[in-house]
């Protein structure tokens, strides 16, 4: 089976502060790790990949396989990523079929 | 960039109507999901389609809903009776490998009444 554990269902901060929003997982194989983003009344997106190891819009996330844990982090928030964050794995599940399982998600909040 | 297209945004309908909710995938993928996200849950996966059949569905995709690819390019979810549990947002995704990111549309707000 896979879980995937976002600890945080709400997290607020002032403009310019750090942010780091907490993800865990299980999963028996080797996973695939996603964060995807979802500002308000718009569409899940794509933010980063663990594989591809880029930063986008600032964020950065490493995959901790000891931990278990891909961890979304950005040194300086700004209030245009004020969202809802989702962790999301990916995992084989059998065939030719892999499925996205999400986290209840974050809501980070970036006040001026 | 292409994009997944989800039609109607919004729908209401009566208990024991049945609803089919539209999507059309990006034109190059192979692989189609609808997933659900009841107001203040998580997005919950409910089935996904390969090569014109379920590969996989969650127990929440009972027999009162199903799935189909009529053409070449919609993809469509309907659920037969819908019920109060039922009202949810909606979403679409695609990808065009197994394991590359899901693509998703902007979803469709059910709500049943």
């Amino acid at each position: 089976a896979q879980r995937v554990t976002q600890p945080e269902k709400l997290l607020s901060v002032f403009k310019g502060a750090p942010v780091e929003l907490k993800c865990n997982y299980s999963y028996s194989g080797s996973p695939e790790l996603f964060w995807y983003v979802q500002y308000s009344r718009q569409r899940l997106q794509l933010l980063l990949r663990h594989i591809s190891r880029e930063s986008i819009k600032g964020f950065t996330a490493d995959l901790n396989k000891g931990e278990t844990s891909f961890h979304l982090k950005k040194p300086f928030a700004q209030e245009e990523d004020s969202a809802m964050y989702y962790c999301a794995l990916s995992g084989y599940s059998g065939g030719s079929n892999y499925k996205l399982t999400f986290g209840k998600g974050t809501l980070l909040t970036v006040n001026p | 960039e292409p994009e997944v297209t989800q039609t109607p945004s919004h729908q209401v309908t009566q208990m024991g109507q049945e609803v089919i909710l539209r999507c059309v995938p990006i034109s190059n993928h192979l692989y189609f999901y609808w997933y659900r996200q009841i107001l203040g849950q998580k997005v919950e996966f409910l089935v996904s389609f390969y090569n014109n059949e379920i590969s996989e569905k969650s127990e929440i995709f009972d027999d009162q809903f199903s799935v189909e690819r009529p053409d070449g390019s919609n993809f469509t979810l309907k659920i037969r009776s819908t019920k109060l549990e039922d009202s949810a947002m909606y979403f679409c995704a695609s990808r065009d490998r197994a394991n590359s990111p899901l693509h998703f549309g902007n979803g469709t707000r059910l709500t049943v009444t």
